[in-house]
C-alpha cells in the first residue's frame, strides 16, 4: 500500500511570496492534518480535514489555509511569507479517529 | 504546564540494554496516545498506539499508559544502535470532543551505544 506522498520536497521562497503545498492520502484514508515542525517550536497541529470539511484548527495566523477535495487530497497555503515560515511541513493521514501516518515532508525555506 | 512533557535527553543506553522513554501530559480526557521515531532529517514514523491502561507490546517495544496519572511511556527492549532517534510522544487533543489533533511533546534524543 503506498504511503503518504508530500509535493514538493524541497521549496525555497522569498519573504511577502506565497506557496502551496500538496499532499496525497493513504488510499481509504479520510482525514488529512498539517503539522508544522521547527527546532524552537516542534510539531504543531495546523489543521485536519476530514471529507472536504475543516474539522479541526490549530493556532496558527490566517495566513495559513487548507481545503480537501473530493478524492481527500489535500493542499496547504501560507500567503505573504514569513521568515518565520521556514519549517518542516508535514501531512498526516489516518482513516479516522486512528493511528495518523506522515508523509516525507516539504522543507520550506524562506529567505 | 506544557500539555505534553518529555525529557528531551539524550538518553543514553548500551547495546542489548533496556531504554525506557517517559511522558507526562495535561488533558485528562485524552483517550489515545502514540509513540513515533523521527530519525535525522526524516519524517515522523510511528511505532506505537494505546488507548486502554496498561501495557501493550509488540516485538520489542512495549507501551504503557496510567490515566490516573496521565503518564505513558514506552520501553525498548535488546536496544540496537538502529533505535538511534528521537522519540515523539503524542497525545490526540479532546477537549470538545475526539479529535484527530496530536499534541506532540519535544521529543527524547536516544542513543545507544554499541
Amino acid at each position: 500500500k503506498a504511503g503518504v506522498t508530500q509535493t514538493p520536497r524541497y521549496l525555497i521562497k522569498t519573504r511577502g511570496q506565497q506557496v502551496t503545498l500538496s499532499c496525497s492520502p493513504i488510499s481509504g484514508h479520510r482525514s488529512v492534518s498539517w503539522y508544522q515542525q521547527t527546532p524552537g517550536q516542534g510539531l504543531q497541529f495546523l489543521f485536519e480535514y476530514f471529507s472536504e470539511t475543516q474539522r479541526n484548527k490549530g493556532n496558527f495566523p490566517g495566513r495559513f489555509s487548507g481545503r480537501q477535495f473530493s478524492n481527500s487530497r489535500s493542499e496547504m497555503n501560507v500567503s505573504t511569507l514569513e521568515l518565520g515560515d521556514s519549517a518542516l511541513y508535514l501531512c498526516a493521514s489516518s482513516r479516522d479517529l486512528y493511528e495518523q501516518y506522515f508523509g516525507p515532508g516539504t522543507r520550506l525555506t524562506v529567505t | 504546564q506544557k500539555e505534553v512533557e518529555q525529557n528531551s535527553g539524550p538518553l543514553s543506553v548500551p547495546e542489548g540494554a533496556i531504554a525506557s522513554l517517559n511522558c507526562t501530559y495535561s488533558d485528562r480526557g485524552s483517550q489515545s496516545f502514540f509513540w513515533y521515531r523521527q530519525y535525522s532529517g526524516k519524517s515522523p514514523e510511528l511505532i506505537m498506539s494505546i488507548y486502554s491502561n496498561g501495557d501493550k507490546e509488540d516485538g520489542r517495544f512495549t507501551a504503557q499508559l496510567n490515566k490516573a496519572s496521565q503518564y505513558v511511556s514506552l520501553l525498548i527492549r535488546d536496544s540496537q544502535p538502529s533505535d538511534s532517534a528521537t522519540y515523539l510522544c503524542a497525545v490526540n487533543w479532546a477537549r470538545g470532543g475526539a479529535t484527530n489533533k496530536l499534541i506532540f511533546g519535544t521529543g527524547t534524543l536516544l542513543a545507544v551505544q554499541p
